[in-house]
């Protein structure tokens, strides 16, 4: 069935460097990868996410890098703040075309100032 | 930030009872959904509605019953409440048919004692 896979479950970083969070999927026909940062006690809220047409979409601090031949997936964090804790999902469209999203299991992400 | 708003917040009650929970958005979206996150943060897919028809009905106990009166609202109606079905409950609602750039709402922490 569709699985979505996520690395690490935790992190932790100095404020100022780098994050990098790892998914794959299991559905070559998925098209859409959002990711999603969670505050504790609060909704989950879209931070960027990729088309399978395009490879690299960047917004500020963040990077998303999408691999369709090996169905890998990444969250790029750069220059991190310790607002950036959270746990953030990384999540693929099914290809059923219902509009279900499978999400990862979830990274949390520490920053220590 | 109320886009998609979600009543109550909280609800403690007790085994057997049966509650509901409501959902509203106010951006003209097409599709809602209810998402589950257990308390291992584990975000799953529900149901979700399009225009008010029954898009996705996961493996979901037939205790809980969504029911969307219009594209604008969608209620979860739990019967018989169980202590398994203590977790956070995700409204959301996306633009677009078949899923993409879904936006949560802020969630309903159900406590079953």
């Amino acid at each position: 069935g569709e699985n979505v896979e996520q690395h690490p479950s935790t992190l932790s970083v100095q404020e100022g460097d780098s994050a990098v969070i790892k998914c794959t999927y299991s559905d070559s026909a998925s098209n859409y990868f959002p990711w999603y940062k969670q505050e504790l006690g609060k909704r989950p809220q879209l931070i960027i996410d990729i088309r399978s047409n395009v490879g690299e979409k960047k917004d500020q601090r963040i990077a998303v890098t999408l691999n369709k031949t090996a169905k890998h997936f990444s969250l790029h964090i750069t220059e991190t703040q310790p607002e950036d804790s959270a746990v953030y999902f990384c999540a693929a469209l099914g290809s059923s075309n219902t509009g279900k999203l499978i999400f990862g299991q979830g990274t949390t992400l520490q920053v220590k100032p | 930030d109320t886009a998609v708003s979600q009543t109550p917040k909280y609800l403690v009650t007790q085994m057997g009872n049966d509650k509901s929970i409501k959902c509203e958005q106010n951006l003209g979206h097409d599709t809602m959904y209810w998402y589950k996150q257990d308390s291992k943060k584990f975000l799953k897919i529900m149901f979700s509605y399009n225009n008010k028809e029954l898009i996705i009905n996961e493996t979901v106990p037939n205790r809980f019953s969504p029911k969307s009166p219009d594209k604008a609202h969608l209620n979860l109606h739990i019967n018989s409440l169980e202590l398994g079905d203590s977790a956070v409950y995700f409204c959301a609602s996306s633009p677009r048919d078949r899923g993409s750039e879904q936006y949560f709402g802020p969630g309903t922490r159900l406590t079953v004692t």
